[in-house]
């Protein structure tokens, strides 16, 4: 039972540059997220999914995009990178947006540099 | 300004002595808060879940409270241990059951030292 994979663990980019933040998991679960997390601060929601083909902005959307075609992935996508961008990325999933919390799997996270 | 405080920033202490970590909180309507332990490296993983009702609540050495009248929630943990060496996160949701609605705080850098 791997839970919430994330891929790459380490990315260093140019600015300008664009990737794709990969996040899947094997639970079944109908939520998942994205959040960034910067130093001092708390994290923060990108965008989020409550199923397949169903996506919405979270707090900190600007620069980022996603898109769900299946229930296990959902990738996150730099379309063009700055500097303003590095940080530490997380995906997130439970089984509904309205999970009872300790269902609330996080991956081990993404640290991308752009330079 | 963060709707989640944090104290104190980073702490160290001695293997098998006691610590509270102290979490005040601005978020209103109030329905929900939680701890949870992000080691180094990893994703955060949920210590403990209270709802407005609850005055504390624990998971084996952590137990944390809340008042929700002074809106503050602490997190304490008995006869530490090197592996509880993490960052600790406070998050609280205005809405109860419901995963947009969290405001994580920065977190308290706990460093446990033999």
């Amino acid at each position: 039972n791997a839970g919430v994979t994330q891929t790459p663990k380490f990315q260093v980019l140019k600015t300008g540059q664009s990737m794709t933040l990969q996040c899947a998991q094997d639970m079944n679960h109908e939520y998942m997220s994205w959040y960034r997390q910067d130093p001092g601060m708390g994290l923060r929601l990108i965008h989020y999914s409550v199923g397949a083909g169903i996506t919405d902005q979270g707090e900190v959307p600007n620069g980022y995009n996603v898109s769900r075609s299946t229930t296990e992935d959902f990738p996150l996508r730099l379309l063009s990178a700055a500097p303003s961008q590095t940080s530490v990325y997380f995906c997130a999933s439970s089984y509904s947006i309205g999970d009872d919390g300790y269902g609330y799997t996080f991956g081990s996270g993404t640290r991308l540099t752009v330079v | 300004k963060n709707q989640v405080e944090q104290s104190p920033q980073s702490l160290i202490i001695l293997e098998g002595k006691n610590c509270t970590l102290q979490c005040n909180y601005t978020v209103s309507p109030f329905s929900n808060l939680r701890w949870y332990k992000q080691d180094t490296g990893r994703g955060p993983v949920s210590l403990t879940i209270m709802t407005f009702s609850e005055n504390t609540k624990s998971n084996g050495r952590y137990t944390a409270t809340l008042d929700a009248d002074t809106k503050q929630s602490s997190l304490h943990i008995t006869a530490s241990q090197l592996s509880d060496s993490a960052s600790y996160i406070c998050v609280v949701s205005h809405r109860l059951y419901n995963n947009n609605d969290m405001r994580f705080g920065a977190g308290t850098r706990l460093t446990v030292k033999p």
